[in-house]
């Protein structure tokens, strides 16, 4: 059981927007500490998708963006393409448990 | 453009020690980057294990921090594992992947990662 809780999975249809919440509490992310989000595709290794609560790496596509509100944070997908099928994660490093967290991943399906 | 590639024995015995390099290509091991560890369980998700700096500071994951070691060869532009005293819960694909700074002081994130390598413990 992570201290971050993620929805075991979410699902759209093709360019449709999908919501991907991360909650944490007041050791993490409520703590201000930095929220990471990685994407996973079937069969390959994570790739991130933000840092930094908002940022997003070279290459990556603004369909993709992040927030955060308090103790939670958040993955927005926009334009909902096939190609997104797959595992998503968020991770912020815990004050209380001295060390970086995952959540425990979200299965996106496009359907 | 940088490039980590796991490397070890895809299955060991109970009790005995899990030894994985990370070769990297494109970076000298120099620069203000942590070399992380993070494993994953068959069908679960990821657990961070902890990362060594070019000093050698290292962090770890307090749950794994009895039976992990962490080296970092920059003549040999390479970083490893070691866990001691495996058993079946230790059984993951293995990832290695770097931590690149964003903004300062004390702001990373996982930039480059590993295609992974599967260790099975089982007698």
């Amino acid at each position: 059981q992570s201290v971050l809780t993620q929805p075991p999975s979410v699902s759209g249809a093709p360019g449709q927007s999908v919501t991907i919440s991360c909650t944490g509490g007041t050791s993490n992310i409520g703590a201000g500490n930095d929220v990471h989000w990685y994407q996973q595709l079937p069969g390959t290794a994570p790739k991130p998708l933000i840092y930094g609560y908002i940022n997003r790496p070279s290459g990556v596509p603004d369909r993709f963006s992040g927030s955060k509100s308090g103790t939670s944070a958040s993955l927005a997908i926009t334009g909902l393409q096939a190609e997104d099928e797959g595992d998503y994660y968020c991770q912020s490093f815990d004050s209380s448990l001295s060390g970086w967290v995952f959540g425990g991943g979200t299965k996106l399906t496009v359907l | 453009q940088v490039q980590l590639q796991e490397s070890g024995p895809g299955l060991v015995k109970p009790s005995g020690t899990l030894s994985l390099t990370c070769a990297v290509s494109g970076d000298s091991l120099s620069g203000d980057n942590w070399w992380s560890w993070v494993r994953q369980p068959p069908g679960e998700g990821l657990q961070w294990i902890g990362e060594i700096y070019r000093s050698g500071s290292t962090n770890c994951n307090p749950s794994l921090k009895s039976r992990v070691t962490f080296s970092l060869d920059k003549s040999k532009k390479q970083f490893s594992l070691n866990l001691i005293s495996v058993t079946a819960a230790d059984t993951a694909v293995y990832y290695c992947a770097r931590w690149t700074s964003y903004k300062s002081p004390n702001h990373y994130y996982m930039d480059v990662w590993g295609k992974g390598t599967s260790v099975t413990v089982s007698s």
